[in-house]
């Protein structure tokens, strides 16, 4: 079965870098995804990564892959206050047909100035 | 091209009442899915369909009932309504293999 686990709280100073964790447990190709859900809104992808790649990196954002670990990061780097938010990471099995969605539990993310 | 709708943003019931939560997408996605989300529990599967015409239970279904329409709604019903279905619920669709998509969720009390 997919479980995929994240610490709930994460504080850093504006202009550090920031690194959100996530462990998943699937053992099959599988896409993993990060989102950011801002108070009152909906979640917003963030980027994704398929389980053959190590790292992708877009702008502020780094993505590492650690496949024998399962273990997933997000870093932001020289984080703004507006990178306050909770982040999800979810796992999507690539099974050629239906795509169950597996979250985790969310990750707060308070940046402090 | 408005992405997932979602409908009412906001609504109060009384334990016992009867509400259905609308969405629509305009992606010509094939899945579509709602989740319920409540605090320090993430986003939890109520219903999922992964193709017009056909709906499946995922992890927190009893209270629920949806109706794929057609290939851009997935309604989500709440025969009667009980205060533990209080919370934000949101829904999505997504590509074959892809980005998934969310609405911008219904606040739902029910007292």
């Amino acid at each position: 079965g997919e479980d995929v686990e994240q610490s709930l709280f994460l504080s850093v100073r504006e202009g550090d870098s920031s690194v959100i964790n996530c462990t998943y447990t699937d053992s099959s190709s599988t896409y993993l995804y990060w989102y950011k859900q801002e108070p009152g809104a909906g979640l917003q992808l963030l980027t994704y990564i398929f389980s053959n790649m190590d790292m992708k990196q877009d702008q502020r954002l780094t993505v590492l892959l650690n496949k024998k670990d399962k273990h997933l990061s997000l870093r932001i780097a020289d984080t703004q206050t507006g990178d306050s938010a909770i982040y999800f990471c979810a796992e999507i099995p690539f099974s050629g047909g239906y795509q169950k969605v597996t979250f985790g539990t969310g990750t707060k993310l308070q940046v402090i100035p | 091209n408005a992405g997932v709708t979602q409908t009412p943003k906001f609504q109060v019931l009384k334990t016992g009442q009867s509400m259905t939560l609308q969405c629509a997408q305009d992606m010509n996605h094939n899945s579509m899915y709602w989740y319920r989300q409540d605090p320090g529990m993430g986003l939890r599967l109520i219903y999922y369909s992964a193709s017009e015409g056909t709906t499946d239970k995922g992890e927190v279904p009893n209270g629920y009932n949806v109706s794929r329409l057609n290939k851009r709604e997935f309604s989500l019903r709440l025969e009667s309504a009980a205060p533990s279905q209080t919370s934000v619920y949101f829904c999505a669709s997504l590509q074959v293999v892809g980005e998934q998509y969310f609405g911008p969720g219904t606040r739902l009390t029910v007292t």
